[in-house]
C-alpha cells in the first residue's frame, strides 16, 4: 500500500526550533510537498522537495532524503501563530495527485 | 483567501436526500481535486480532473459522482450517504505536475444524519 508516517503530536515553547519527520512508502514517487492547516482553514503550501537536500522559506525548511525515504519540515524560532497540523503529501505522479500523512499537530507554548 | 471557493460551507443532509457540493476556481488552473477529510484520518484523495477529464478515481463509493463542466468548476453530487461520510470535503486546484503548488478551498463541513 502507499503511506506516509508522522508524528501525530508535537509541543514546543515560543522561540525554539522543531522538527516533524515524515516517511513514506509509495508505489511511485517523484518529490514530497508540505502543508500547513489551523484549525477550521484551508491547507495552505509551505515547501515542496523534488531533489534530496534541504530547501529553505524563511523560518521553515524542508529536507528529503530519497534514498532513505525520508523527509522532514524544519520550523525556526516558533511563534504562537505556529501552531496549526502539518501534513507531508508525497507527490505519486506527474499529474499533481498527493498522497498525505495523517498530519501533525503542533502546540506552540509561550 | 486562497483563491478556491466552496459552497456551502457547511451541509447537513439525510441518508435519503441528494445534494451537491460546488468548487470555482479563477487561478487559470488545468487539474482540480476532490478530497476527504475525516478526524483521526490523512486527507484521502476522491477524484482528480485534468482539463476537465477524470483521471483518477480512487475507489470511491458510486453514492459520490463528480462533475467537471468546464475547468473553472467542480462538483461533487451526492446521493443516498451513509453517516460514515460525514467529513470536511476539500477541493482543490493545481497547475498539475507534481512540483505544482495544490490551492485549497475552505471545505464543506458535511453531516450525514
Amino acid at each position: 500500500g502507499q503511506s506516509l508516517e508522522q508524528p501525530s503530536e508535537v509541543t514546543a515553547v515560543e522561540g525554539a526550533i522543531v522538527q516533524i519527520n515524515c516517511t513514506y512508502q509509495t508505489s511511485g514517487f517523484y518529490g514530497l510537498s508540505w502543508y500547513q492547516q489551523h484549525d477550521g482553514g484551508a491547507p495552505t503550501f509551505l515547501s515542496y522537495n523534488g531533489l534530496d537536500g534541504l530547501e529553505e522559506t524563511g523560518r521553515f525548511s524542508s529536507f528529503l532524503s530519497r534514498s532513505d525515504s525520508y523527509g522532514y519540515l524544519l520550523l525556526q524560532e516558533l511563534q504562537m501563530k505556529d501552531s496549526a497540523s502539518y501534513f507531508c503529501a508525497a507527490a505519486s505522479s506527474n499529474t499533481g495527485k498527493l498522497i498525505f500523512g495523517q498530519g501533525t499537530t503542533l502546540q506552540v507554548k509561550p | 483567501e486562497t483563491g478556491v471557493t466552496q459552497t456551502p460551507r457547511h451541509l447537513v443532509m439525510g441518508m435519503t436526500n441528494k445534494k451537491s457540493l460546488k468548487c470555482e476556481q479563477h487561478l487559470g488552473h488545468n487539474a482540480m481535486y476532490w478530497y476527504k477529510q475525516s478526524a483521526k484520518k490523512p486527507l484521502e484523495l476522491m477524484f482528480v480532473y485534468n482539463f476537465k477529464e477524470q483521471t483518477e478515481n480512487n475507489s470511491v463509493p458510486s453514492r459520490f459522482s463528480p462533475e467537471c463542466p468546464n475547468s473553472s468548476h467542480l462538483f461533487l453530487h451526492l446521493h443516498t450517504l451513509q453517516p460514515e461520510d460525514s467529513a470536511l470535503y476539500l477541493c482543490a486546484s493545481s497547475q498539475g505536475g507534481a512540483d505544482t503548488e495544490a490551492f485549497f478551498g475552505q471545505g464543506t463541513r458535511l453531516t450525514v444524519v
